[in-house]
């Protein structure tokens, strides 16, 4: 079964630092991986996704990510953060098949709560 | 229009009533998910409708209940909920089912079981 670890569960940075969020995930194939943001008392906002090709991708909001394939890690960066980049960030792995009746299932990460100090 | 509407925002019921969640796009998307998020923890997979099909998380107990009455529109049931139900309540939608699609998410019913 796939698994997805996001070893941080708080992560402060100053306005303006460099941000890197880790993902470490677990699946026997090629996996699907996405970032996603959720703000308080909000629904989550997809970032960005790789499914295969170039192993750095650009996302939404200044975002990028890089898979490597050969740490199981796909972690997500900024180069210089924003106060309104603090939220709760999640890293997703989704597996074909995973459900009865066939459908796919995405697997959540626990989440890295990020603060941004002015 | 990326926008997944869900209502109510909050609901708060008793452990014997009978309560539904409605979830709406009208992006034209032809796969559409509840999900459950309790708090400090990721969302959690409940169901997925598409092209009418319904997948089930097997973990789900059958006091959830969902329905598409069309492609536009989701519902989530709910009866006998007990305490521990009490969560954030998300739906989303993509344009198909594979992992390509993105998914879009609502912002959620906030639910409370007394």
């Amino acid at each position: 079964a796939q698994s997805v670890t996001q070893p941080d569960i708080h992560i402060t940075v100053s306005e303006g630092a460099s941000l890197e969020l880790r993902c470490n995930y677990s699946y026997g194939a090629t996996p699907y991986l996405f970032w996603y943001v959720q703000s308080p008392g909000q629904g989550l906002q997809l970032l960005l996704k790789y499914f295969s090709g170039d192993t750095l991708v650009q996302g939404i909001k200044g975002f990028e990510a890089e898979f490597k394939r050969s740490q199981s890690s796909f972690n997500l960066r900024k180069p210089s953060v924003h106060w309104s980049d603090a939220a709760e960030y999640f890293c997703a792995v989704g597996a074909e098949g995973g459900l009865t009746g066939g459908g796919n299932k995405l697997t959540f990460g626990t989440g890295t709560q990020l603060k941004v100090e002015l | 229009d990326t926008e997944v509407t869900q209502t109510p925002k909050h609901l708060v019921m008793g452990m014997t009533n009978k309560k539904s969640l409605k979830c709406e796009q009208h992006m034209g998307h032809r796969a559409m998910y509840w999900y459950k998020q309790k708090a400090k923890k990721p969302p959690e997979l409940m169901f997925v409708y598409s092209y009418e099909k319904l997948s089930i998380n097997e973990s789900v107990p059958s006091r959830f209940s969902p329905e598409c009455p069309n492609s536009s529109l989701l519902n989530l049931h709910l009866h006998a909920l007990q305490p521990e139900d009490s969560a954030l309540y998300l739906c989303a939608s993509s344009q198909g089912r594979s992992f390509t699609d993105t998914q879009y998410f609502g912002p959620g019913t906030r639910l409370t079981v007394l």
